[in-house]
């Protein structure tokens, strides 16, 4: 069976701080990992994803995130936050491409 | 290229009634899924549907269902809601199945049942 734990339903950082939202998968194939994020009022929007090959992975807007195997993590981090990054925040696990099992999400918050 | 469309954006209906929410791809998808997005339960696959056939599916009743036009548009109906069905509805489509493919995600239906 798939699933996702996100770790922590709301986070708080200061602007210019290190973002880090915890992504905890279960899996029983080799698992394909991805990472949303959803603005207010919006639908989802991918930003980044891991497949095969290289396990750190670099997304849109400076978000990158690394897959650990013998940790099955997949944590999100971003070096300094900007104001514009408060938003939802989906982890999710596909082990074939075909269906997708997200997390219950995490909110961000950036003070300014 | 205009986004996944999703009609209509707000709902109230009532325990019992039945809903039908609409989902217009991105011109040239062929795949179109839908999820159910709650506070509790984060978002929850529901099916999806490629070249108007379903193809997979969630762990959802029968009360919910789907379908897939010649034109890829697809709707998603609820019969005898109750109050547990309020949710944010959404859409996702993609150009093919498998990994490579990117899902792209409406703004969603928000449904109130009360």
């Amino acid at each position: 069976a798939q699933s996702v734990t996100q770790l922590g339903s709301h986070v708080s950082v200061s602007e210019g701080a290190l973002v880090l939202l915890r992504c905890n998968y279960s899996s029983s194939v080799p698992p394909y990992l991805f990472w949303y994020v959803q603005y207010p009022n919006q639908g989802l929007q991918l930003l980044l994803k891991y497949t095969t090959g290289a396990t750190l992975v670099k997304g849109i807007n400076g978000f990158e995130a690394e897959f650990k195997k013998s940790e099955t993590s997949f944590h999100l981090t971003k070096p300094s936050a900007h104001m514009s990054d408060a938003a939802e925040y989906f982890c999710a696990v596909s082990p074939t491409g075909n269906q997708f099992y997200f997390g219950t999400g995490t909110s961000l918050t950036v003070i300014p | 290229k205009a986004g996944v469309t999703q009609t209509p954006r707000y709902l109230i209906k009532t325990r019992g009634q039945q809903v039908t929410l609409s989902c217009s791809p991105i011109s040239g998808h062929r795949s179109v899924s839908w999820y159910q997005q709650t506070p509790g339960q984060g978002l929850q696959f529901l099916f999806e549907y490629f070249s108007e056939t379903q193809r997979n599916k969630g762990n959802f009743p029968g009360r919910f269902s789907g379908r897939q036009f010649s034109n890829s548009r697809s709707e998603m109906n609820v019969s005898t809601l109750e109050l547990g069905d309020s949710a944010l509805y959404l859409c996702a489509s993609r150009s093919h199945q498998g990994l490579e493919e990117t899902q792209y995600f409406g703004p969603g239906t928000r449904l109130l049942v009360l």
